[in-house]
């Protein structure tokens, strides 16, 4: 089936250094959106791409969705502590069905 | 308003042992998803509905049944527990916003299963 390629699997980073994640896949989205999950929480959403080329802020947040719907970023701007997570990226093929395709995730440690 | 609720937060079973997991949601979506996180590997999908009374199959199905009999609940059933199956097990929906087709899924706060 579709898989979706994240990276880095996981980041060890200092307070107020960015951070910068990315997913690639061989199949075209037409929404790609990232979650943020906590330990012992479900993911939740952070931000939702619609359209190629799209780059949307959330604060210190910002994604992209690649032109080419193969592939989009986050960048978290000045990491604080409460940053610590997982992040997934997730993508949306096209059909009415809402199923989206999950990233392994990108867990991101930040030493105060 | 809760959102989405999941039942029960953990279980130990024994292989061949059954169990239903219960999924219920406020927020009259239409769209439901049973998800299991293993680590490394993010979230696969297991079983999905679009609607009351509909059920089909997702990513990885074996071992698995569901039922929404009742458009807030879906149930997600192990008949025959297998060690395979310990995982984190994450309910999860949505509704169709407009044109744009938000699919910003609400997820539940998991069920940690373990079968030993």
């Amino acid at each position: 089936g579709q898989q979706l390629n994240q990276s880095p699997q996981s980041m060890f980073i200092q307070e107020g250094e960015d951070v910068s994640m990315n997913c690639t896949s061989s199949s075209i989205f037409n929404t790609w959106l990232w979650y943020k999950q906590e330990p012992g929480e479900g993911p939740v959403l952070l931000i939702a791409l619609y359209k190629a080329g799209e780059l949307t802020s959330n604060g210190r947040l910002t994604a992209q969705f690649g032109i080419t719907r193969k592939d989009s970023f986050l960048n978290i701007s000045a990491s604080i502590p409460s940053d610590v997570g997982i992040y997934f990226c997730a993508g949306q093929l096209g059909s009415n069905t809402g199923k989206l395709i999950f990233g392994q995730g990108t867990t991101l440690q930040v030493k105060p | 308003n809760a959102g989405v609720t999941q039942t029960p937060k953990f279980r130990v079973l024994k292989t061949g042992q059954s169990m239903t997991l219960l999924c219920a949601q406020d927020m009259n979506h239409e769209y439901m998803y049973w998800y299991r996180q293993d680590p490394g590997m993010g979230l696969r999908l297991i079983h999905y509905s679009v609607g009351e009374g509909t059920t089909a199959k997702g990513e990885v199905p074996d071992g698995y049944n569901v039922s929404r009999l009742k458009k807030q609940n879906f149930l997600l059933g192990l008949e025959s527990a297998a060690p395979s199956q310990t995982s984190v097990y994450f309910c999860a929906s949505t509704d169709l916003l407009g044109s744009r087709g938000a699919y910003g899924y609400t997820f539940g706060s998991g069920t940690r299963l373990t079968v030993v």
